[in-house]
């Protein structure tokens, strides 16, 4: 049983609009989240992390934000840009202080210029 | 700089043959990872180090052996491959126990 969700399997914005990727999990003990981005023929990339006891974290454009009553988090993007496109990957540490990351499936973002 | 590097990038083998891919970092990393990537699955964690010497099971370890014998390197080991086996393997490392963790490239395997 998947115990991180990305349901969207790809979404398409406009170029300066706002990309909301979602994720969901279903482990109440896990304690800290990360997105990571892939473009084709690479390796991810660490984009943003939140400890779960916040409930958003921001870095520039990219903002993170934690539900925990829901088992929800979300990835902002603001504005997007073209070279935002790639398959976005929501990951939680799924075992306290190993660094074993329980990845969901990804999202495919396709910003449009 | 160059981060984590694996090699080989792509391999084809034929079922029951054995290959080892092989993964070496170069940030002084104390933990090493390998996962492996299939559509719709995400990144799932085959094995894992937390340190020289050192290995353990992750969420799909069945089919597959790792060796720790030096920190900078990760071996992934398919002893008899299969063609559910084929999949595109990352390793990647990291310094601290939670956080970020830092790829390499990807080795695209293809069991026949």
């Amino acid at each position: 049983d998947q115990q991180v969700k990305q349901n969207s399997p790809s979404l398409s914005v406009q170029e300066g609009r706002i990309s909301i990727l979602n994720c969901d999990y279903t482990n109440s003990m896990f304690d800290y989240f990360l997105w990571y981005k892939k473009y084709p023929a690479e390796g991810p990339t660490f984009l943003i992390s939140i400890s779960s006891i916040k409930d958003k974290n921001e870095d520039g454009r990219f903002t993170v934000f934690l539900n925990k009553s829901a088992k929800h988090l979300s990835l902002h993007i603001v504005p997007s840009q073209p070279g935002d496109s790639a398959v976005y990957f929501c990951a939680a540490d799924g075992s306290s202080n190993t660094g074993k990351l329980i990845f969901g499936q990804g999202t495919t973002l396709q910003v449009k210029p | 700089n160059a981060g984590v590097t694996q090699t080989p990038k792509f391999r084809v083998l034929k079922t029951g043959q054995s290959m080892t891919l092989l993964c070496a970092q170069d940030m002084n990393h104390e933990y090493m990872y390998w996962y492996r990537q299939d559509p719709g699955m995400g990144l799932r964690l085959i094995h894992y180090s937390v340190g020289e010497g050192t290995t353990a099971k992750g969420e799909v370890p069945d089919g597959y052996n790792v060796s720790r014998l030096k920190k900078q390197n990760f071996l992934l080991g398919l002893e008899s491959a299969a063609p559910s086996q084929t999949s595109v393997y990352f390793c990647a490392s990291s310094y601290a126990r939670t956080g970020e963790l830092f790829f390499g490239e990807g080795s695209r395997l293809t069991v026949l």
